[in-house]
Parts: C-alpha cells; structure tokens; sequence
C-alpha cells in the first residue's frame, strides 16, 4: 500500500518550461516535505508545508489538505533543476518520522 | 552554512560483520534520524533519536540494529551482523525540533554487503 504517490515518474522539459510535479497522500498528515535528491545521492529539503503555499526562488510548493493533494512547481527551468524531487509526508500521530513518495525524476533539456 | 556530515562516505563489508556508520549532524539540532535508500528505491525511515534515547523506529530497525549518541557531537548507526539486504545508502538527517522543522540530510553512507 502507497501512502504517498507522485506523478508522473518521469518527466521531461525543454529549458525555459513551467513544470509541476503532483503528490497525493492517502492518510492524515501533520506536515508535508518537498525534497531534491541529486544525481550523486544527496537530499536537500526544498519546502516544509502544513497548509497554503510557500515560494523560494523560482521553486514553489502548495499543498490542498481538504483534497490531500500537493503540487511542486518550477518556473523558467534550468538544466540544473535536473534532479528527482521527492514528496515525504509526517503521518498523522508520528511525531517526526518521514513517509516518502518514490520520487519523479525530472529531466531539463537545454 | 553548518552541515550535517557522514563518514565514510562508503563501505564494503562481509556478510555477518558489524558496522558502524558515523554522523555529526548540525550543533544546535536536537533531533536526529537515519534512513535507508535501497538502490532504485524510496527513502525509508529507520530511526529518530532525541534526547539520548529513540523517539520513533519503524519495523526495518529491528535487533540488529542501534543507534547511539557516544560524545556529544557524534551520532552512530550500528549494524549488528549485516546481511546482504542491508546494502544501501544510509541517510542522517537532523533538526532543530520535530515534526514542523525542516531536516538536514547528510551526504550519505553507501554500505555494500558482499
């Protein structure tokens, strides 16, 4: 059983497009992690939402709790945005353990 | 920028042998995890620590497993007796506080069990 589903697994853009990436989770949350993990391995946290909408640059993350659903957007993507971007949920009556989504790996065309 | 750093980087061991992964996370953090990503598959989490003792652990840290906080600064995995399951990336992460603060992940341990 997926508690946490991204879509889509792979994704690829020409240099300059708008892109989104989806994660729906099944279960009640307390808090939702937008996550970059590079090509080496490396993970570095994008976003920590619990509601509404956050923005960083041209990265930005909203989060629909009713509908249990949130959205990643890159504006004006780079070929650096190349990367698998990783949904990860805090569950509903953990205190801090992550749930993670398998990641949708996205691919910028220069 | 402080980071949370992991030693080694990699690890080739035999099955049945014990190892221990290191991590020094961020000074003023006071919660510390570690994961684990087989290759080609999801994050999992194994373990959260506070407080010098385990807060959560999920049900792929069983016995042979433990963690420990020996000097202050340093943040252990060890792995009893490791099986060729074991190989993956172990991941540590730590923060400021729990659920509403963002973690830091560290580079990474890459363990292979021959």
């Amino acid at each position: 059983k997926n508690e946490v589903e991204q879509s889509p697994q792979n994704l690829t853009a020409q240099e300059g497009e708008f892109i989104t990436i989806n994660c729906s989770y099944s279960v009640g949350i307390s808090a939702l992690h937008w996550l970059q993990q590079h090509p080496g391995g490396g993970i570095v946290s994008l976003f920590m939402l619990s509601s509404g909408k956050k923005k960083h640059g041209r990265l930005i993350a909203t989060i629909n709790i009713q509908e249990k659903h949130s959205s990643l957007h890159i504006t004006a993507s780079h070929p650096r945005d190349s990367a698998v971007y990783i949904c990860a949920v805090v569950l509903s009556g953990s205190a801090r353990q992550l749930t993670f989504g398998s990641g949708t790996q996205l691919t910028v065309l220069p | 920028e402080p980071e949370v750093t992991q030693t080694p980087s990699h690890q080739v061991t035999q099955m049945g042998q014990e190892v221990i992964l290191r991590c020094v996370p961020i000074s003023n953090h006071l919660y510390f995890y570690w994961y684990r990503q087989i290759l080609g598959q999801k994050v999992e989490f194994l373990v959260s620590f506070y407080n010098n003792e385990i807060s959560e652990k999920s049900e792929i840290f069983d016995d042979q497993f433990s963690v420990e906080r020996p000097d202050g600064s340093n943040f252990t995995l060890k792995i009893r007796s490791t099986k060729l399951e074991d190989s993956a990336m172990y991941f540590c992460a730590s923060s400021v506080a729990g659920t509403q603060e963002t973690q830091y992940f560290g580079p990474g341990t890459r363990l292979l069990v021959l």
